[in-house]
């Protein structure tokens, strides 16, 4: 079956420009995660959407950062005015997350590599 | 907090020998799951293996296997027989549930492993 697609896969854009980033998770995921890889670091959190509920946007670094899932499904994170210490890799990772029983891991995409130049 | 730690940012081992990554954790839960991922240079994030806290035989999938130590909060893996493609960084993650924000995730900061032929 599909998995957790992300797009573009590579974006580079001017310092100061808007940004985009897609994610449509694996059909009947109710989870959705956003997370931003910098060079060879680790995972920072950014966000996560459970069901219906209001999201933890407790990872985003400034207000420049923001997202939205529509439906239940397809998510966009957006960076309005990117700086260049936006550069970075953003994943998004989906999961059936039904209750506290479920050991459900996090598929993840590819990933889009954002250049800021 | 829940907090990760990887202690080893790199790790090298032969080809066909045996190489232990090492994760610790902090948390007050009692219940949760602990899983490892790779992360190959192609960026894709695969689970390679999972660990239900409550379980306390040591989960094992083909070449991997862990120890998990639950009074000292360590989750190491093991790559036996390692393989050229098991070259990739390696993130141990933490997950619990949370009434009202689902199942939430902690990475580690990652440890790179090169396996040399």
């Amino acid at each position: 079956g599909a998995g957790v697609s992300q797009s573009p896969s590579n974006k580079v854009t001017e310092k100061g420009k808007d940004v985009e980033l897609r994610c449509d998770p694996i059909s009947g995921h109710t989870a959705l995660y956003w997370y931003r890889q910098s060079l060879g670091q680790g995972l920072e959190f950014l966000i996560y959407f459970q069901g219906n509920s209001a999201p933890d946007k407790s990872g985003l670094p400034s207000d420049r950062f923001s997202a939205e899932r529509t439906g239940g499904s397809v998510s966009t994170l957006t960076i309005q005015r990117t700086q260049q210490e936006d550069s970075a890799v953003y994943l998004c990772a989906s999961s059936l997350a039904r209750d506290r029983y479920s050991n459900q891991p996090q598929h993840f995409g590819d990933g889009t590599r954002l250049s800021i130049l | 907090a829940q907090t990760v730690t990887q202690s080893q940012p790199e790790m090298s081992v032969q080809e066909a020998e045996t190489v232990t990554l090492s994760c610790t954790y902090d948390t007050s839960e009692s219940n949760y799951y602990l899983f490892w991922y790779k992360q190959p240079p192609s960026r894709q994030m695969i689970l390679v293996i999972r660990q239900e806290a409550y379980k306390q035989q040591n989960a094992t999938e083909n070449r991997f296997s862990v120890n998990f130590q639950k009074a000292a909060k360590s989750f190491s893996l093991k790559i036996s027989d390692s393989q050229l493609g098991d070259t990739a960084m390696y993130f141990c993650a933490f997950m619990k549930h949370s009434n009202g924000f689902g199942n939430q995730f902690y990475f580690g900061t990652g440890t790179s492993l090169t396996v040399i032929p």
